[in-house]
């Protein structure tokens, strides 16, 4: 089956400093990726679909200069949080399609102090 | 992306007790997908249902898609300790290749 590889798994990060977050597709080829946030004891909310060689597309209220995606190959995508602050507190969490249907990595729990 | 109703939002189940989790759509929708997430983890893919009325099992677990294709279901018999997790539906559009979730539904056994 096709497996995602989310790293880091968890990250403290200190209020203003930027953080990155790798999303890999091990034995797959992702043209697409998807970028999920999740709050405690909620669902999951997608904030932007990554393009392999294009720019990402957000969805509405998602700021896509805090939250940069870069797709730069078919199996890479990396979210990066610019300037966190602890509102952005959460578990992030990242997914691909393949054959298999729709596989989710591990996620990353991101805490801003 | 496309929305749906997720009820109900928790499910407090006696072990060996059956339930029911279902989902709701006011648009018809294309294909529907199950996930289940256990506290902590990440969501993992449990079922696609695409035609009108379709019916799936696994051991325990029973999908159902609705004959307009705007409801689902997820039937749980003999509910084990095992199956605590919170059950999401998430429907895919295929005009933008989107997966949405519903609210989930949260289940605990108890013992």
């Amino acid at each position: 089956g096709a497996v995602v590889s989310q790293h880091p798994s968890r990250v403290i990060c200190k209020s203003g400093t930027s953080v990155k977050i790798e999303c890999r597709s091990l034995d797959f080829q992702a043209t697409t990726m998807f970028w999920y946030r999740q709050f405690p004891k909620k669902s999951l909310m997608l904030m932007a679909t990554s393009n392999e060689g294009s720019k990402a597309t957000y969805e509405q209220g998602v700021e896509k200069d805090k939250f940069l995606i870069n797709h730069a190959s078919l199996t890479l995508s990396t979210l990066t949080v610019t300037s966190a602050h602890p509102e952005d507190s959460s578990f992030y969490i990242c997914s691909a399609s393949s054959i298999y249907g729709y596989t989710f990595g591990s996620g990353t729990r991101l805490t801003v102090v | 992306g496309q929305q749906v109703m997720q009820i109900p939002q928790y499910q407090h189940v006696q072990e060996g007790e059956d339930f029911t989790t279902y989902c709701n759509s006011s648009t018809t929708l294309s294909n529907i997908q199950w996930y289940k997430q256990r506290p902590g983890g990440h969501p993992v893919f449990l079922i696609q249902l695409v035609k009108s009325g379709e019916v799936k099992k696994q051991k325990r677990l029973t999908f159902q898609f609705g004959e307009a294709k705007k409801n689902s279901s997820l039937h749980i018999t003999a509910t084990q300790t095992t199956d605590v997790g919170t059950y999401f539906c998430a429907p895919y559009d295929p005009n933008d290749y989107k997966l949405s979730f519903g609210a989930g539904t949260t289940v605990t056994v108890r013992a």
